[in-house]
């Protein structure tokens, strides 16, 4: 089975802090994604990544950064937490290439920005 | 560009009823279609895709969808409702290699006893 690790389930920080969430998959995926779930909204592609070292803004890009510098690892930063940034954000993995390929996703960081 | 729309926010049945949740969807590519659930405190897991061939597809749980192009839907049925069905599902589309999946805004399901 694959699995989705995240490094927080839940995660209280202070305005202006510096913030990793760091996710690792163990299937050797080539695509890896960040989300964040929001009531109503469903979710929203912050950043994917589809090989080591290379990385794509999402929809919602501001704010956040994202490092991976290994295959298996995928990290979101947040250089300096809001509390707009309160949300549940979400990990995925999926295979590369052309298919149809369904994503693979961790149990979620809970995230309260005071 | 594609886009989901998944029609009620809510949905509550009675458990042994049909369950019934909707998805429509629009792509300028031949879409592939998905059904997430979540259940409480856990990330999404897949119920069941769609990419090509037979348009009615058959999930985990006793779900399935029928992609019905003419209509642009994706609805998800199962015939009888357990109470363990209860969770929130996500409809989503995206195109070749699976970059940028959209994903609906979901339907939560409650089951009453």
């Amino acid at each position: 089975d694959v699995k989705v690790t995240q490094s927080s389930r839940y995660l209280v920080k202070r305005t202006g802090e510096k913030v990793f969430l760091e996710c690792v998959q163990d299937m050797d995926h080539e695509n890896m994604f960040w989300y964040r779930q929001d009531p109503g909204l469903g979710l929203r592609l912050i950043y994917f990544s589809y090989d080591v070292k290379m990385k794509e803004k999402g929809d919602i890009p501001e704010g956040y950064s994202v490092s991976r510098e290994k295959k298996e690892r995928f990290s979101l930063i947040l250089e300096s937490a809001s509390t707009n940034q309160t949300s549940m954000y979400l990990c995925a993995s999926s295979p590369g290439g052309l298919g149809a390929y369904e994503q693979y996703f961790g149990p979620g960081t809970r995230l309260t920005v005071t | 560009a594609q886009s989901v729309t998944q029609l009620g926010s809510h949905v509550s049945v009675s458990e042994g009823a049909l369950v019934l949740l909707r998805c429509n969807y629009s792509s300028s590519v031949p879409p592939y279609l998905f059904w997430y659930v979540q259940y409480p405190n856990q990330g999404l897991q897949l119920l069941l895709k769609y990419t090509t061939g037979a348009t009615l597809v058959k999930g985990i749980n006793g779900f399935e969808a029928e992609f019905k192009k003419s209509e642009t839907s994706f609805h998800l049925t199962k015939p009888s409702a357990h109470m363990s069905d209860a969770a929130e599902y996500f409809c989503a589309v995206s195109g070749p290699g699976g970059f940028k999946t959209i994903f609906g805004a979901g339907t939560r399901l409650f089951v009453k006893a």
